[in-house]
């Protein structure tokens, strides 16, 4: 199994829906982030997590909200969806030791028509 | 701000070596990260360097670190088609107790038979 585990893995949805995407993770760790990828945009950090009382946006949070469940889980909502918003986005956590290496999900495809 | 630069695409010949390399733009930098996305994955840490370090050997992998000019390079010896995948270089900030990473756009290599 996945350490790090995003649902749903694909999405197909309409402008204004509200949309959640899940992760859950087995890896222990207290920092979780959301990234957004775009072609030849790379990874854009959307909101991090340092535990579960610690929110915080990152270069890209217009338009999104988070909510950090447990330690295990943190999950990304899209209040009202818009088409500049379909992309591949990220899940991931980081080890806490001296290296920040980060641990990532599969990815959910989200499309908005 | 920071900023990390590649090129969008790198095509090599089978048992050739690949050279990727990356700019970046925040001297404070503590550690620099190479991560691999293979289609459909998300992305996985290949290797990393510290940047008291120029040099760092993996098997096929060796980073180059050149700190004044802020420039950082994987070379992959003896390309496989299995290496055909997208490489996002990374540089890492502290911030507080954590790392907090930037990613680049990413470069995608091909390997031609």
């Amino acid at each position: 199994d996945a350490d790090v585990t995003q649902t749903p893995r694909n999405r197909i949805t309409k402008t204004g829906k509200r949309i959640m995407l899940e992760c859950s993770q087995t890896k222990g760790h207290d920092r979780m982030y959301w990234y957004r990828q775009d072609p030849g945009l790379g990874l854009r950090l959307i909101y991090y997590s340092f535990d579960v009382k610690d929110i915080n946006k990152g270069e890209i949070s217009d338009g999104y909200s988070v909510s950090r469940q447990a330690q295990a889980k943190f999950s990304l909502s899209l209040e009202s969806a818009i088409p500049n918003q379909t992309a591949l986005y990220f899940c991931a956590t980081q080890t806490s030791g001296r290296s920040g290496e980060l641990f990532f999900g599969e990815g959910s495809r989200l499309t908005v028509l | 701000g920071e900023d990390v630069e590649q090129s969008l695409f790198l095509s090599v010949r089978e048992g050739d070596s690949s050279v990727i390399n990356c700019t970046y733009t925040d001297s404070s930098s503590t550690y620099l990260y190479w991560y691999k996305q293979e289609p459909g994955a998300g992305l996985q840490l290949l290797t990393y360097i510290f940047s008291n370090m120029d040099m760092k050997q993996d098997q096929r992998l060796t980073v180059l670190l050149n700190k004044k000019d802020k420039h950082l390079s994987l070379r992959i010896a003896d390309t496989q088609t299995g290496d055909s995948a997208i490489y996002f270089c990374a540089e890492s900030i502290s911030s507080g107790s954590a790392r907090q990473l930037t990613f680049g756009s990413g470069t995608q290599l091909t390997v031609l038979p």
